[in-house]
């Protein structure tokens, strides 16, 4: 069974960063690309960025370049973001998501973990 | 680009609904659907060219055409009751984009 372990629940002031988790087995990590995912309260999904397994290159939105960031910690199997300089607009859940075929990012999020909520307020 | 997707739609139980995603993207690229429950995770009903992910039911199912892709609940059931969002790759700035979704009422 696929699992990807989220971190918990973050509340931050506006202009702060937050740094979010998502832990997924050793086969995950090694093999497949992971997607960051968001959604903000009563609204629709939107795709922020992608990580590959090969060597964590990474693939952003354009709206997000310049404050958006993913890493990949292989000592941990764990997949870490950050997003800087938040707004109020920032608040939504965030997950992160294993593409559901090996297609080297060629495919869909398929696997998702349970979401982080993220609350930007003063 | 941008994929567009009609906010909501109903379906009366038993009966076919097709859900639209449209977007010049999708000229080039399949479109993937997922369905979301309120407070839960999205999860992914279909895939590519038509294809399903282990245990969706088979009356879930997608065509295209054109610009247009579309997802078909054949014979929907009271557990469709969801938000369905498409997703695609996008041939200019992100590689993924999403539709807006739509809300599927089944009545």
């Amino acid at each position: 069974q696929v699992q990807l372990v989220q971190s918990a629940t973050e509340v931050k002031k506006p202009g702060a960063s937050v740094k979010l988790s998502c832990k997924t087995s050793t086969s995950t990590f090694n093999t497949f690309h992971i997607h960051w995912v968001r959604q903000a309260p009563g609204q629709g999904l939107e795709w922020m960025g992608m990580i590959s397994p090969r060597g964590g290159s990474t693939v952003y939105a354009q709206r997000f370049q310049g404050r958006f960031t993913m890493v990949r910690d292989t000592s941990t199997t764990t997949v870490n973001m950050d997003l800087r300089s938040l707004r109020s607009d920032d608040t939504a859940v965030y997950y992160c998501a294993r593409e559901n075929m090996n297609c080297d990012g060629d495919c869909p999020p398929g696997y998702w973990g349970q979401g982080t909520l993220v609350i930007v307020s003063s | 680009s941008e994929l567009t997707q009609d906010p909501a739609v109903s379906v009366a139980l038993g009966l076919t609904v097709k859900v639209t995603c449209q977007g010049d993207s999708l000229r080039d690229f399949f479109a993937s659907w997922y369905q979301q429950k309120p407070g839960q995770a999205p999860i992914l009903v279909l895939y590519g060219e038509n294809n399903r992910p282990s245990g969706i039911p088979d009356r879930f199912s997608g065509s295209s055409s054109g610009d247009t892709a579309s997802l078909i609940i054949t014979g929907a059931q009271a557990e469709d009751e969801a938000d369905y969002y498409c997703i695609s790759r996008d041939s200019s700035g992100a590689p993924w984009v999403f539709g807006g979704g739509t809300k599927v009422t089944v009545l």
